[in-house]
């Protein structure tokens, strides 16, 4: 069992489209986020919801909407996609959100495989 | 705020010969420190964490690393490289309190034969 899944893993689509990524984890967290990881390897947070309310908003465009229905799933929408919207998508978990940390001390993060959006 | 330095974009070692990746942190708060591990094409696996106990972490596939906060570094080391080791590796910080990770740039490890 994959305990933080995303689909799809590949994406290839026009300038200009909409399109959406979806992430489901298994592990019973309360805390869900997106990462975006660029050409360089760089990892960025984009967003991060905790059952289901959103608590971290990075400046990111307002292009991209995060959906949260239940809090084993966060969902990332992208509107009018641009050229510099290509890049890895990760999504990941946490057991907590980060200001009640957990016995070990620290927040870890589980993260799915990533999601690779292409825009021609 | 807090960052990391990751002082090397790529690191290269003979299989069966040691590894050092090198991470200088900065940060404002007693931090929490991890590296992660991507394999080509794979999502991000946790090797080892620091969270203010012992200076020396042990990890997974006999990695471990040592925090020294006179040096703020968190270096990661493994004493006899594997092909399998062959990987972009990440260090991180978190400040005690916050949600947010703040990654490092990346070193790639290559292991030769």
């Amino acid at each position: 069992d994959t305990a933080v899944s995303q689909t799809p893993k590949y994406l290839v689509t026009q300038m200009g489209n909409d399109k959406s990524i979806k992430c489901e984890q298994n592990l019973g967290h309360d805390t869900m986020y997106w990462y975006k990881q660029d050409s360089k390897k760089f990892l960025k947070i984009m967003f991060s919801y905790n059952n289901k309310e959103l608590i971290i908003n990075e400046t990111v465009p307002n292009r991209f909407s995060p959906k949260s229905p239940d809090k084993a799933h966060l969902n990332l929408h992208i509107n009018s996609l641009e050229l510099g919207d290509s890049a890895v998508y990760f999504c990941a978990s946490s057991p907590n959100r980060g200001t009640r940390l957990g016995a070990s001390g620290a927040n870890v993060l589980t993260f799915g495989a990533g999601s690779r959006l292409t825009v021609l | 705020a807090q960052s990391v330095t990751q002082l090397d974009s790529h690191v290269s070692v003979s299989e069966g010969t040691p590894v050092l990746l090198r991470c200088n942190y900065s940060s404002s708060y007693s931090p929490s420190l991890f590296w992660y591990v991507q394999h080509p094409n794979k999502g991000l696996q946790l090797l080892l964490k620091y969270t203010s106990a012992a200076t020396l972490v042990k990890g997974i596939n006999g990695f471990e690393a040592e925090f020294k906060k006179s040096e703020t570094s968190f270096h990661l080391t493994k004493p006899s490289a594997h092909m399998s080791d062959a990987a972009e590796y990440f260090c991180v910080v978190q400040n005690t309190g916050f949600q947010k990770l703040v990654f490092g740039t990346g070193t790639r490890l290559l292991v030769s034969p």
